[in-house]
């Protein structure tokens, strides 16, 4: 059974600083995986996604995530972090485009950035 | 993002009665999802659906029922509502052979 394990339930920093988000996955083959970001009140909304090719994968708002098949994460990672990155950050893993296809989210990492 | 809204936004409901949520979508997407939002927990999977009358069960289906009569509405059901369903309630769509999914604002949901 595929499985996502986000250690850090809380994260806090400095504007500024940089950032790491720790994401660890269960998947019997070469996986799906995702990162979201939920914004509070709001949906969730896909930062960057990763299935082949070069394992650094870039995302928008300058987010970038490493695919370490050794290791089985996928680490998100930001040079420097802005107040408006606080928000709610998903990892998810899926089994990829057919129908079966149901993702599943870790718990969720917190991340509060200090002015 | 999916053109995808979800209704009511907020409600507040006493535990035994019926609830039902939606969730509508304009992009044609085949494939649906009701998600619960819970502190801790992250999103677990209620319900989805893979096309007009066709649904199956997620990881926390007992107590919710769901329908799909249109393939741009799927509707929640909460039958009897309790207060362990008080959540946040996620819809999301999936265009056929993409692998990415489109999440709707959610639906928070009180049971006193």
């Amino acid at each position: 059974a595929q499985s996502v394990t986000q250690p850090d339930i809380h994260i806090t920093v400095s504007e500024g600083a940089s950032l790491e988000l720790r994401c660890n996955y269960s998947y019997g083959a070469t996986p799906y995986l995702f990162w979201y970001v939920q914004s509070p009140g709001q949906g969730l909304q896909l930062l960057l996604k990763y299935f082949s090719g070069d394992t650094l994968v870039q995302g928008i708002k300058g987010f970038e995530a490493e695919f370490k098949r050794s290791q089985s994460s996928f680490n998100l990672r930001k040079p420097s972090v802005h107040w408006s990155d606080a928000a709610e950050y998903f990892c998810a893993v899926g089994g990829g485009r057919g129908g079966s296809y149901i993702p599943t989210f870790g718990r969720g990492t917190s991340l509060i950035v200090h002015p | 993002d999916a053109g995808i809204t979800q209704s009511p936004r907020h409600k507040v409901t006493e535990t035994g009665t019926p609830v039902t949520l939606r969730c509508h979508q304009t992009e044609n997407h085949r494939y649906m999802y009701w998600y619960r939002q819970d502190p801790g927990h992250g999103l677990r999977l209620i319900h989805y659906s893979y096309g007009v009358k066709d649904t199956d069960k997620g990881e926390v289906s007992d107590g919710y029922s769901v329908s799909r009569s249109k393939t741009e509405d799927f509707l929640l059901t909460l039958e009897s509502a309790t207060s362990s369903q008080t959540s946040v309630y996620f819809c999301a769509t999936r265009r056929e052979g993409a692998d990415t999914q489109y999440f709707g604002p959610g639906t928070r949901l009180t049971v006193l």
